[in-house]
C-alpha cells in the first residue's frame, strides 16, 4: 500500500521513439508532479497537475508532455526520446499543505 | 529564480560521529522541507519548518531554521549507517505547492 507507484521501474529505449511513463496514486491527492534527477542538477520539475485535465509546465518541460484523465493517473510522455533525456524520473503527489510523497522512480536510458 | 545551495556536497564519516549540513537560499523561504533519499528510492519527507528561529527534533536529527528564514541546518547526533543517503532541502515555489530543490548533501556513514 505504497500510495504511489511508478511504472516501469527501468526502461531502455532507442533515440527517436516515444516513451510513456505512468504514475498511479491511491491517496486521492489533488497535486501530482513529474521530476527528473540528474547528477549535478538535483531534482528539476518537468510538469505538474493541479487537477483532472489541469496541467502546467515546469522548468524543464521541452520534449515532454503530460496527461491526467483521472485523479489517480498522471502520464509523462517523451514525444521522441533523445539521449539528453536519459535520467531518473520521479513522480510525486501532495495534498494541500502537505509535503511530497515520491514514487520509487523510473530509470530511463535512451540509446 | 530561487537558488538553494547545500553544503557540503559530500560527507563521509564514521558511525558515532556528529555532523551538520546546511541549506542556504537566495531569497526568503516560504516553507522549508528536508528530505532524505536512499539509493534507488524516491526522497522521503523528514520535516517541514515554517517559522523563523524554529527548531524541530526527530530522534537524533535536529533541524534549525534561521531567524531571517534564508538558511537552515540539519544536525545528526551519533550518526548510524542507516543515516546514509542524500539529504535534500526544498522550498515551496509559487502555486500548486511546487517545490524547488537544492542539489543535496550526500552522506556516507561507515562502521
Amino acid at each position: 500500500d505504497a500510495g504511489i507507484t511508478q511504472s516501469p521501474r527501468h526502461k531502455v529505449t532507442e533515440t527517436g521513439t516515444p516513451v510513456t511513463l505512468r504514475c498511479h496514486q491511491t491517496e486521492n491527492h489533488r497535486y501530482m508532479y513529474w521530476y527528473r534527477q540528474d547528477p549535478g542538477h538535483g531534482l528539476r520539475l518537468i510538469h505538474y497537475s493541479y487537477g483532472v485535465k489541469d496541467t502546467d509546465k515546469g522548468e524543464v518541460s521541452d520534449g515532454y508532455s503530460v496527461s491526467r484523465s483521472k485523479t489517480e493517473d498522471f502520464l509523462l510522455t517523451l514525444e521522441s526520446a533523445t539521449s539528453s533525456q536519459t535520467s531518473v524520473y520521479f513522480c510525486a503527489i501532495a495534498g494541500s499543505g502537505d509535503g511530497y510523497t515520491f514514487g520509487s522512480g523510473t530509470r530511463l536510458t535512451v540509446v | 529564480t530561487q537558488l538553494l545551495e547545500q553544503s557540503p556536497q559530500f560527507l563521509s564519516i564514521q558511525e558515532g560521529e556528529n555532523l551538520t549540513v546546511y541549506c542556504n537560499s537566495s531569497s526568503v523561504f516560504s516553507s522549508l522541507q528536508w528530505y532524505r533519499q536512499e539509493p534507488g528510492e524516491g526522497p522521503v519527507l523528514l520535516v517541514t519548518v515554517v517559522t523563523g528561529g524554529e527548531v524541530k527534533k526527530l530522534k537524533r536529527l535536529t533541524f534549525q531554521f534561521g531567524d531571517a528564514r534564508k538558511d537552515s541546518s540539519l544536525h545528526i547526533t551519533a550518526a548510524q549507517t542507516g543515516d546514509t543517503g542524500l539529504y535534500l532541502c526544498a522550498d515551496t515555489t509559487g502555486t500548486a505547492s511546487k517545490l524547488t530543490f537544492g542539489t543535496g548533501t550526500r552522506l556516507q556513514v561507515t562502521l
